[in-house]
């Protein structure tokens, strides 16, 4: 059963644009978590947030997490060509060497030259 | 090279057959999960282990099993397949939560 939900699940900006995409989920969690999926290829872990905060910076990343709304966001900023993918919201709910994820259906990000 | 080794990187069998899927896992994870991802189920967790002992399991069909070695790699069985089961197959490792997941490139495995 899918515990995040994406949404929009297809987004196309232009290079150098803002991208944002939102994870709905259902249950407490321990962490949120997002991963970038270039076509066919495996996963790549971009950035992790507890449930104790509300918001994370990497690079170009941003990461927020309303843990009453249960839901968070992923926005990438000046967007390149290169970041077309697909990006994927992961939640933890459970802990210690049970730790296991929950992936949502994604979002198709496409950057346009 | 992301550390998490899966072989084969593709795969094609007819239906009733048996294959094996195997995984090692980056260096120092006690963790691998396998993962099952097709276009309308999107990525289906199937099992974890954890230090060569199941530690959970998820939406695994009984045709399928897997197991840990005490050299931390793992083999994801799949047995008596269906046309259902073609997709891409992940291994992924851990050693802590802070670190997240590291995925290997996947198998695709098509049955014919």
């Amino acid at each position: 059963s899918q515990q995040g939900e994406e949404d929009p699940q297809a987004l196309s900006i232009q290079e150098g644009e803002n991208a944002t995409m939102n994870c709905s989920y259902k249950t407490s969690i321990n962490n949120l978590q997002w991963y970038r999926q270039n076509s066919g290829r495996g996963l790549v872990h971009l950035i992790l947030i507890r449930s104790n905060e509300r918001e994370k910076h990497s690079g170009r990343l941003r990461v927020t997490l309303d843990t009453s709304k249960k839901s968070s966001s992923l926005l990438i900023t000046a967007s390149r060509a290169a970041d077309t993918a697909s990006y994927f919201c992961a939640t933890d709910a459970g802990g210690g060497s049970n730790y296991k994820l929950t992936f949502g259906k994604g979002t198709l990000l496409t950057v346009n030259p | 090279d992301s550390g998490v080794t899966q072989t084969p990187k593709h795969l094609i069998t007819a239906t009733g057959q048996r294959v094996t899927l195997r995984c090692s896992p980056r260096s120092g994870d006690l963790s691998v999960y396998w993962y099952q991802q097709s276009l309308d189920q999107g990525l289906q967790f199937l099992i974890q282990y954890y230090n060569g002992e199941e530690r959970a399991k998820g939406n695994i069909l009984e045709r399928f099993s897997a197991q840990q070695f005490p050299d931390l790699h793992s083999e994801l069985n799949l047995s008596s397949l269906e046309l259902g089961d073609s997709a891409l197959y992940f291994c992924a490792s851990s050693n802590t939560v802070t670190n997240g997941y590291t995925f290997g490139s996947g198998t695709r495995l098509t049955v014919v």
